[in-house]
């Protein structure tokens, strides 16, 4: 399998469940990013991690905890979740340093369209 | 705050015409240009990146950078209704950062 994949595809979970989303990348890159896109929305990016380590972290609620457990790993643990947070969950994966041409492309997985009832 | 701006549109072209999508960033020293494109519902995919001043060109795309106006551009040449879609700008700046700004992107509708 290549590129990078996300699990599960849908989620519908009530706001006392707790659920988690993964995603794996097959590129060999070090860096992995979770972004969370609303309806007629920009890209918003939650968290960044690097060689496993958070390196950015843009004042999301604690109810979202990442986890990245090694370089091609990463989790979106969910709990308590609004209503306001269904959205599409994207995962990306890059080289994890600047390289100044191609090594900056970020790989997206296909996401995860959340609904918290 | 580093900030990558383009028009939401739509922008609304026919069949067969050329869509031309602006941006333009705040940070003088930005690096690398990169054009994605999603689809609704879909991820972004990568479409065009450049990372020197001029044009550069992959079939009926053409990406145009111009670092003095901080501006970049993509043109879609003999546009086709499979083209219609989202188009996000996104710009990995000065100092080594890795981790890219998107902009909020812009909506092209080409009509039959």
């Amino acid at each position: 399998e290549t590129g990078v994949t996300q699990t599960p595809r849908h989620l519908v979970m009530g706001m006392t469940n707790k659920k988690s989303l993964k995603c794996e990348q097959h590129l060999g890159h070090n860096a992995m990013y979770w972004y969370k896109q609303s309806a007629k929305k920009p890209l918003e990016l939650m968290f960044v991690y690097s060689l496993e380590e958070r390196v950015e972290n843009n004042s999301v609620p604690s109810r979202f905890s990442p986890e990245c457990p090694n370089s091609s790993h990463l989790f979106l643990h969910l709990h308590t979740l609004q209503p306001e947070d269904s959205a599409l969950y994207l995962c990306a994966s890059s080289q994890g340093f600047s390289t100044g041409d191609i090594g900056d492309i970020q790989y997206f997985g296909a996401g995860t369209r959340l609904s918290v009832l | 705050q580093k900030e990558v701006e383009q028009n939401s549109g739509p922008l609304s072209v026919p069949e067969g015409a050329i869509a031309s999508l602006n941006c333009t960033y705040s940070d003088r020293g930005s690096q690398s240009f990169f054009w994605y494109r999603q689809y609704s519902g879909k991820s972004p995919e990568l479409i065009m990146s450049i990372y020197s001043n001029g044009d550069k060109e992959d079939g009926r795309f053409t990406a145009q950078l111009n670092k003095a106006s901080q501006y970049v551009s993509l043109l879609i040449r003999d546009s086709q209704p499979s083209d219609s879609a989202t188009y996000l700008c996104a710009v990995n700046h000065a100092g080594g950062s890795y981790i890219p700004t998107f902009g909020r992107g812009t909506s092209l509708i080409v009509h039959p």
